[in-house]
């Protein structure tokens, strides 16, 4: 079975302050991870991969196999990154094939 | 606009009565997805298709039966509804199951109100 789990729903930080969203998953196999972003009043987008290695919009996550960790991280809050967040897992094979498997979300809010 | 898109936005019915949600993405995508998000923010998946198939159907109520009349199009039809179905309900597609490259693109929503 696949599970994420978010441990914060809410999480409030100052501008320019870091921050970091917690995601831990369990998943026996070799797992994709995800964290998606839902800004007010807006569909859910992809916000980043760990398989792209890549920074968006000045957040990274890095895969942590060992923690069974994708924490999302920003050294610097901006008030624009306020939205909801999901981190996300993708199994691979039988049933869960291309199935998402979503935490159960952090609200995060940057105040000015 | 090149899209994942909802029809209703808001649907606002009665205990007992049957009702449709309609999503269609022109995106070209071969997979489509029917998500539920509760009021906790809970976001689950119920449905997936890939080409019309019903790939991932997991433990949803009989009252829900998804329909793909083509690969554009992923219809949610819910019978004799429930308080418990009031939810925001989100369509999704995307290109294959797995692939480094698929990702999901997902609807505005549907918030489903039961009274």
């Amino acid at each position: 079975a696949q599970r994420v789990t978010q441990p914060e729903k809410l999480l409030s930080v100052f501008k320019g302050a870091p921050v970091e969203l917690k995601c831990n998953y369990s998943y026996s196999g070799s797992p994709e991870l995800f964290w998606y972003v839902q800004y007010s009043r807006q569909r859910l987008q992809l916000l980043l991969r760990h398989i792209s290695r890549e920074s968006i919009k000045g957040f990274t996550a890095d895969l942590n196999k060992g923690e069974t960790s994708f924490h999302l991280k920003k050294p610097f809050a901006q008030e624009e990154d306020s939205a909801m967040y999901y981190c996300a897992l993708r199994g691979a094979g039988g049933t869960s094939y291309g199935k998402l498997t979503f935490g159960q979300g952090t609200i995060l809010t940057v105040h000015p | 606009d090149t899209a994942v898109s909802q029809t209703p936005k808001y649907l606002v019915t009665q205990m007992g009565n049957d009702k449709s949600i309609k999503c269609e993405q022109n995106l070209g995508h071969d997979t489509m997805y029917w998500y539920k998000q509760d009021s906790k923010k809970f976001l689950k998946i119920m449905f997936s298709y890939n080409n019309k198939e019903l790939i991932i159907n997991e433990t949803v109520p009989n009252r829900f039966s998804p329909k793909s009349p083509d690969k554009a199009h992923l219809n949610l039809h819910i019978n004799s509804l429930e308080l418990g179905d009031s939810a925001v309900y989100f369509c999704a597609s995307s290109q294959g199951r797995r692939s480094p490259s698929n990702e999901q693109f997902f609807g505005p929503g549907t918030r489903l109100t039961v009274l």
